[in-house]
C-alpha cells in the first residue's frame, strides 16, 4: 500500500526557517518524482514544487511564490522527501501534503501537515 | 500560467441526482493533461480522473470527465451522499501545475 507520512510542521515566527519531511512506503521510491502542495486555511490547493527522480537527473521546479525561498531535496536511502522553507512569511501558512507523482500528474496524497507561520 | 475557472462555486443537488461540474482553462491545456481531485472535509484530496477521462483506480464508474481544449466537464450520474465533498481541478502539462479553486457539492 502506498504511503506518505509529512511532519515538521509547527508555529514558527516570520522569517524563520521549518523543514518538512515525508517519509513513504509500500514503493521504489528512487522510480518516482515528488511534489509538495499547500492548502492556507479555508482556501484551495497551490501547488509548491516538485523534485523528479534520478532517471530524471532530480530536476527540481518551484511555483513562483515560493523561489529563492524554499528548496526541495530527496534522500532515496531512506525514502524521504524534504521541503527546506525559508524565510517564511505569514502567508506560507498552511497544510503542506506532500505527493506522489505519476509522470507530471499528483497520483498519491499524504494527509499533510501544518505550518503556521506568526509572531 | 494557465488560470483554471470552475463553476459553480457551490452546487446544492440531493441524492440520485446527476452533477455537472465545470473547469474552464484560460488557454488550451497540453495534450490531455487534466485531473479532477475529491476533497473531503479533514482529508486528503484524492485522484479521481486523469487525462480528462481516465478514471483512478477504485472510482466508481459514476464518475466520468470529458472536455477538450479549454473546457472540461466532471460528471457525478447518481449523486451519493459520500459524493458530498469539494471538487478541483488541475492541468498538468505545463508548469506551474494549477488548480482551480474548487467547487463546493453540497446537499440540498
Amino acid at each position: 500500500e502506498v504511503q506518505l507520512v509529512e511532519s515538521g510542521g509547527g508555529l514558527v515566527q516570520p522569517g524563520r526557517s521549518l523543514r518538512l519531511s515525508c517519509k513513504v512506503s509500500g514503493f521504489n521510491f528512487g522510480d518516482y518524482g515528488m511534489s509538495w502542495v499547500r492548502q492556507a486555511p479555508g482556501k484551495g490547493l497551490e501547488w509548491v514544487g516538485f523534485i523528479r527522480n534520478k532517471g530524471y537527473g532530480e530536476t527540481i521546479g518551484y511555483a513562483a511564490s515560493v523561489k529563492d525561498r524554499f528548496i526541495i531535496s530527496r534522500d532515496d536511502s531512506n525514502n524521504i522527501a524534504y521541503l527546506q522553507m525559508n524565510s517564511l512569511k505569514t502567508e506560507d501558512t498552511a497544510l503542506y501534503y506532500c505527493t506522489r507523482d505519476h509522470g507530471w500528474l499528483l497520483a498519491y496524497w499524504g494527509q499533510g501537515t501544518l505550518v503556521t507561520v506568526s509572531s | 500560467e494557465i488560470v483554471l475557472t470552475q463553476s459553480p462555486g457551490t452546487l446544492s443537488l440531493s441524492p440520485g441526482e446527476r452533477a455537472t461540474l465545470s473547469c474552464r482553462a484560460s488557454q488550451s491545456i497540453i495534450s490531455t493533461y487534466l485531473a479532477w481531485y475529491q476533497q473531503k472535509p479533514g482529508q486528503a484530496p484524492r485522484l479521481l480522473i486523469y487525462d480528462i477521462s481516465t478514471r483512478a483506480t477504485g472510482i466508481p464508474d459514476r464518475f466520468s470527465g470529458s472536455g477538450s481544449g479549454t473546457d472540461f466537464t466532471l460528471t457525478i450520474s447518481r449523486l451519493e451522499r459520500e459524493d458530498f465533498a469539494v471538487y478541483y481541478c488541475q492541468q498538468y502539462g505545463s508548469s506551474p501545475r494549477t488548480f482551480g479553486q474548487g467547487t463546493k457539492l453540497e446537499i440540498k
